[in-house]
């Protein structure tokens, strides 16, 4: 299975910051990376697919880039309602898809 | 706006059979660039993708659970469920479903995603 392995595990920020999150592939994926917001009581939310392609209705500060090996998810004016949980995925392997353990993003 | 609804027991005793079921609104099991997942997510650790089917019937599964997995539809009622085998504690998680989005250049996503169940499994 293809790890990925997510950094920080979590991130304490503030309203205003510029926060970046790292996702990195044990092999090359290409651009097959997808990143999910989650919030405790509802459903997973995608954000970013393709590693950089922002999803319709997706605010614009949300921003993905990265190719091959190592990701990053950047936020680049944190608001009240980001602090979640984020998660990237891999969908090179398909369909033996893997995601990371996490990033909680903390006030 | 296409939204999956994850239900079924939140408790199951070890050795049986984990049923749950996805209902889908506003959109259909049967057709488009489409597959319908389950991936689930046990306390403490990650997302893991279990196994999706396609509108053709052609089901894949982690390979860690395909000897105690079967998803199937039923489209008169557009739904997909999940039957897990002989569980133990370990099978103890959230469970959700998905839509698994096709894009080009065989890149694929999930959404949207159900609210996630949570099952136990203890005596």
């Amino acid at each position: 299975d293809i790890q990925m392995t997510q950094s920080p595990s979590s991130l304490s920020a503030s309203v205003g910051d510029r926060v970046t999150i790292t996702c990195r592939a044990s092999q090359s994926i290409g651009n097959y990376l997808n990143w999910y917001q989650y919030e405790p009581g509802k459903a997973p939310k995608l954000l970013i697919y393709a590693a950089s392609s922002l999803q319709s209705g997706v605010p614009l500060r949300f921003s993905g880039s990265g190719s091959g090996t190592d990701f990053t998810l950047t936020i680049s004016s944190l608001q009240p309602e980001d602090f979640a949980t984020y998660y990237c995925q891999q969908s090179y392997s398909s369909p033996l898809y893997t995601f990371g353990l996490g990033t909680k993003l903390e006030i | 706006q296409v939204q999956l609804q994850a239900s079924g027991p939140g408790l199951v005793k070890p050795s049986q059979t984990l049923s749950l079921t996805c209902s889908v609104s506003d959109g259909s099991i049967s057709g488009g660039s489409y597959s319908w997942t389950w991936i689930r997510q046990p306390a403490g650790r990650g997302l893991e993708w279990i196994g999706h089917i396609f509108p053709s019937g052609i089901t894949n599964y982690h390979p860690s659970l395909k000897s105690r997995v079967t998803i199937s539809a039923d489209t008169s009622k557009n739904q997909f469920s999940l039957q897990l085998t002989s569980v133990t504690a370990a099978d103890t998680a959230v469970y959700y479903c998905a839509r698994d989005m096709r894009g080009p250049r065989g890149h694929t996503w999930f959404d949207p995603w159900g609210q996630g169940t949570l099952v136990t499994v203890s005596s």
